[in-house]
């Protein structure tokens, strides 16, 4: 099946800087790869996604990028702000949202 | 605009007790989901429904049991709750079962002693 690595676990940045989570795929047939967002106490929300034929998508501060050769695709925030403290998830998929595979998450931290 | 709503939020059991977690959606979805959260692990889905009367294994469904009688609502059920189902569950739902946007509810803490 399906395994997801997500780097670093944890990740401090001051507020104004920008920050970006990797992740790793194994399963060349994935073809969906969303990020979502859980703040505290809450479920996990969608922030942003990208699908196979597609190398980046953009979404305000926020970007995605896919590297299909190397099985990699990473999140990008910039001029973060307090309020993207939260764990961030990554997650692949070949098809299904059943098959829908998650990273370990980041605890990403924005100092003020 | 309620979403995806889990009862009840917090819930300590002994070991060997049983219990349900309630899930309700309000979206028309057809595909409902159960996860769980353990820390450095990510979300593993338990089970899912594809459809209303339907439901299928995920990647760790041993000790759990569900039920889609109504299309708004998922149960998941722990007939003889142990230590390791100590964990955070998450309900989710989609529109069908390809691909999209998961909707989450907002968790059940469960402990058991």
């Amino acid at each position: 099946g399906e395994n997801v690595e997500q780097h670093p676990s944890t990740l401090s940045v001051q507020e104004g800087d920008s920050a970006v989570i990797k992740c790793t795929y194994s399963d060349s047939a994935s073809n969906y790869f969303p990020w979502y967002k859980q703040e505290l106490g809450k479920g996990p929300q969608l922030i942003i996604d990208i699908r196979s034929n597609v190398g980046e998508k953009k979404d305000q501060r926020i970007a995605v990028t896919l590297n299909k050769t190397a099985k990699h695709f990473s999140l990008h925030i910039t001029e973060t702000q307090p309020e993207d403290s939260a764990v961030y998830f990554c997650a692949a998929s070949a098809g299904s949202a059943r098959q829908l595979t998650f990273g370990s998450g980041t605890q990403l931290t924005v100092l003020p | 605009n309620a979403g995806v709503t889990q009862t009840p939020k917090f819930q300590v059991l002994k070991t060997g007790q049983s219990m349900t977690l309630q899930c309700a959606q309000d979206m028309n979805h057809n595909s409902m989901y159960w996860y769980r959260q353990d820390p450095g692990m990510g979300l593993r889905l338990i089970y899912y429904s594809a459809s209303e009367g339907t439901t299928d294994k995920g990647e760790v469904p041993d000790g759990y049991n569900v039920s889609r009688l109504k299309k708004q609502n998922f149960l998941l059920g722990l007939e003889s709750a142990a230590p390791s189902q100590t964990s955070v569950y998450f309900c989710a739902s989609t529109q069908g079962v390809n691909t999209g946007e998961l909707f989450f509810g907002e968790g059940s803490r469960l402990t058991v002693l």
